[in-house]
């Protein structure tokens, strides 16, 4: 069946940079998505991938997808205290699936 | 913008009472669901609404019920509360087709004692 895993923390200093990564298991995946959850409230779309590219630049964000190994890593630059929150990572076939999340957590 | 909105945000309840949801998106979106996050488990689709009128089972919808009342609303109820149904509730919903992109409401955290 389909199954998306994620570490569960990650603690980097602000300035740094911050690996999220995520493994999932349906090949068939259209789309892969990071979302973010801020304490107290709902999922964000961050950034998505299109299954057929390798990667994707949004300003601080890289998407990278190894579609060999069913590998996801978000990496986001020069990381601040504002980025501390859950991030997922979710792939669509014909539903969304999300990993368990991973806390992300800036100290100073 | 009001989205997708939910309500109520807190609830707490005794086993065995009931209760609804309440969902309602304003974004003319065809697709809505409902989410159940649990710490460590990450969001399990409850049920899910591809269009107005139809409505399929989740990854976990044993205790649930759902019902489509139109375009716009989605309500999750639950007929008889259990502990194991302490959780937080997340109703989303997209367009068909296109990136597939959920937007979310802010939640229903809700308690069975």
């Amino acid at each position: 069946g389909e199954d998306v895993e994620q570490s569960l923390f990650l603690s980097v200093r602000e300035g740094d940079s911050s690996v999220i990564n995520c493994t999932y298991t349906d090949s068939s995946s259209t789309y892969l998505y990071w979302y973010k959850q801020e304490p107290g409230a709902g999922l964000q779309l961050l950034t998505y991938i299109f299954s057929n590219m390798d990667m994707k630049q949004d300003q601080r964000l890289t998407v990278l997808l190894n579609k060999k190994d069913k590998h996801l890593s978000l990496r986001i630059a020069d990381t601040q205290t504002g980025d501390s929150a859950i991030y997922f990572c979710a792939e669509r076939d014909d539903k969304l699936i999300f990993g368990t999340g991973t806390r992300l957590q800036v100290f100073p | 913008n009001a989205g997708v909105t939910q309500t109520p945000k807190f609830q707490v309840l005794k086993t065995g009472q009931s209760m609804t949801l309440q969902c309602a998106q304003d974004m003319n979106h065809n697709s809505m669901y409902w989410y159940q996050q649990d710490p460590g488990m990450g969001l399990r689709l409850i049920y899910y609404s591809a269009s107005e009128g139809t409505t399929d089972k989740g990854e976990v919808p044993n205790g649930y019920n759902v019902s489509r009342l139109n375009k716009r609303e989605f309500s999750l109820r639950l007929e008889s509360a259990a502990p194991s149904q302490t959780s937080v509730y997340f109703c989303a919903s997209s367009e068909t087709g296109g990136t597939g992109e959920l937007f979310f409401g802010e939640g229903s955290r809700l308690t069975v004692l």
